[in-house]
C-alpha cells in the first residue's frame, strides 16, 4: 500500500528539541519532493518545509533557522528536526509527497506536537 | 507568505452549488497555474481535490471544479452531498519554492 505515516510527536517542553518521522511505503522518498505542513489546534494549514530529490531544501520564514528536514534514503524515511520549540509550534504535523507542478498527493494524518510547560 | 484568504464558511442544501473563493496576491495565485484544493476532514489526512486550477486527480468526482481568474481562484461542488461537509484549503506556489495555503472553508451541508 502506498502511505505515509508519522511519527514522533509529544508533550515537549518549551526549548526542547524533537524529530519527528515520516514513513513511507510503496514508493521511494527520495525519487519524490516531499514536505511538511502543520495545523495548530483550531487553526489552517501551515506549510513548514520542502527537501527535492536532489536533496535541496526551503522552510517557511516562520521556522527558518529551527527547522531542518531531512531523508535517510535507506530507510526511505524523511525527518523533520525542531529545535528551541516554542508554544506556537503546538500543532499536528503531516508529511506529504509533492507531485510535478507543485501539489501533494499523498498525506499522512500527522503526530500532534505540543510544547508547554 | 501571507496565508490566502477564503471564507470562514459556506453552506448548501443536498444538490446545490457552494463555490469557495481563494485570494491571493500576483506573486502566489496569480502568478503561477499552480493552485490546489484540499479537503481536511477531522483526524484524516488531507485529500487533494483539484491540482493545477482545474485538473481533477483519479477518483475525485466530476461534481468538484476549480478556476482562477487574476489573483483570485474558486472551487465550485456541484450537486453537494452530505459526505462533501468537512474543512476545504487552498494552495499555491509561492516562488523560490515556497508553498502557501489559504486560511481554510469549512463547507456545510444543511
Amino acid at each position: 500500500e502506498v502511505q505515509v505515516v508519522e511519527t514522533g510527536g509529544g508533550l515537549m517542553q518549551p526549548g526542547g528539541s524533537l524529530r519527528l518521522s515520516c514513513a513511507a511505503s510503496g514508493f521511494t522518498v527520495s525519487s519524490n519532493y516531499m514536505t511538511w505542513v502543520r495545523q495548530a489546534p483550531g487553526k489552517g494549514l501551515e506549510w513548514v518545509s520542502v527537501i527535492y530529490s536532489d536533496g535541496s531544501t526551503a522552510y517557511a520564514d516562520s521556522v527558518k533557522g529551527r527547522f531542518t528536514i531531512s531523508r535517510d534514503n535507506s530507510k526511505n524515511t524523511l525527518y523533520l528536526q525542531i529545535n528551541s520549540l516554542r508554544a506556537e509550534d503546538t500543532a499536528v504535523y503531516h508529511c506529504a509527497r509533492g507531485r510535478p507542478n507543485w501539489y501533494f498527493d499523498l498525506w499522512g494524518r500527522g503526530t500532534l506536537v505540543t510544547v508547554s510547560s | 507568505q501571507s496565508a490566502l484568504t477564503q471564507p470562514p464558511s459556506a453552506s448548501g442544501s443536498p444538490g446545490q452549488s457552494v463555490t469557495i473563493s481563494c485570494t491571493g496576491t500576483s506573486s502566489d495565485v496569480g502568478g503561477y497555474s499552480f493552485v490546489s484544493w484540499y479537503q481536511h476532514l477531522p483526524g484524516k489526512a488531507p485529500k487533494v481535490m483539484i491540482y493545477e486550477v482545474s485538473k481533477r486527480p483519479s477518483g475525485v468526482p466530476d461534481r468538484f471544479s476549480g478556476s482562477k481568474s487574476g489573483n483570485t481562484a474558486s472551487l465550485t461542488v456541484s450537486g453537494l452531498q452530505a459526505e462533501d461537509e468537512g474543512d476545504y484549503y487552498c494552495s499555491s506556489y509561492a516562488g523560490s519554492n515556497n508553498h502557501v495555503f489559504g486560511t481554510g472553508t469549512k463547507v456545510t451541508v444543511l
